[in-house]
């Protein structure tokens, strides 16, 4: 089975840049998607095949990859962005989540 | 509009059975791949299994394997989750999800408590 880890934790102020990493070897041979998940509420996709934005997500989304680790980056965060992050990925007959991590904007 | 309702969830004892099931509708149920994802509480995401357009390709995570069954029935737009030999750490939200990016769909999710 395959795992893709994630920082816990990201803090940034209003305005400045948030970068979320996420590794595994799986990322070097199958696209990430990531989702944000609010309290509450369920998993909403905001980057797909590494770095494509679906349709509604504000651009300030964006995604990258290299190698084995995937980085979501949400450039000037708003306090609306506050949730947990969680990148996801594919392969064979398996498919797997990172841990997630918790965005905090204030 | 597409939906994904969940429903079949609630308490149950250490190494009971639970059925969960999900109702689609606002799409062609039967060109997509499904999937259930659980959610336990305070935790992270874990893909649970994942079922092809047809029903003839599935997988589960090793977590579940060998205890929980899933099927779908294309005529009645459903899909299912048969849960045996349920364990405390079965404890989740349990959700259904069409992952089929840019157009991913995800129910509201229906709760499993695993407790005596």
């Amino acid at each position: 089975s395959y795992e893709l880890t994630q920082p816990s934790s990201v803090s940034v102020s209003p305005g400045q840049t948030a970068r979320i990493t996420c590794s595994g070897d799986v990322l070097a041979k199958k696209y990430a998607r990531w989702f944000q998940q609010k309290p509450g509420q369920a998993p909403v996709l905001v980057i797909y095949k590494d770095s494509e934005r679906p349709s509604g997500i504000p651009e300030r989304f964006s995604g990258s990859s290299s190698g084995t680790t995937v980085t979501l980056t949400i450039s000037g965060a708003q306090v609306e962005d506050e949730a947990d992050y969680y990148c996801y990925s594919a392969a064979d007959n398996n498919r797997v989540f990172g841990g997630g991590t918790k965005l905090t904007v204030l | 509009e597409v939906q994904l309702v969940e429903s079949g969830g609630g308490l149950v004892q250490p190494g009971g059975s639970l059925r969960l099931s999900c109702a689609a509708s606002g799409f062609t149920f039967s060109s997509y791949e499904m999937n259930w994802v659980r959610q336990a509480p305070g935790k992270g995401l874990e893909w649970v299994s994942y079922i092809s357009s047809s029903g003839s390709t599935i997988y589960y995570a090793d977590s579940v394997k060998g205890r929980f069954t899933i099927s779908r029935d294309n005529a009645k737009n459903s899909l299912y989750l048969q849960m045996n030999s349920l364990r405390a750490e079965d404890t989740a939200v349990y959700y259904c999800a069409r992952l089929s990016s840019p157009l991913d769909y995800w129910g509201q999710g229906t709760l499993v408590t695993v407790s005596s």
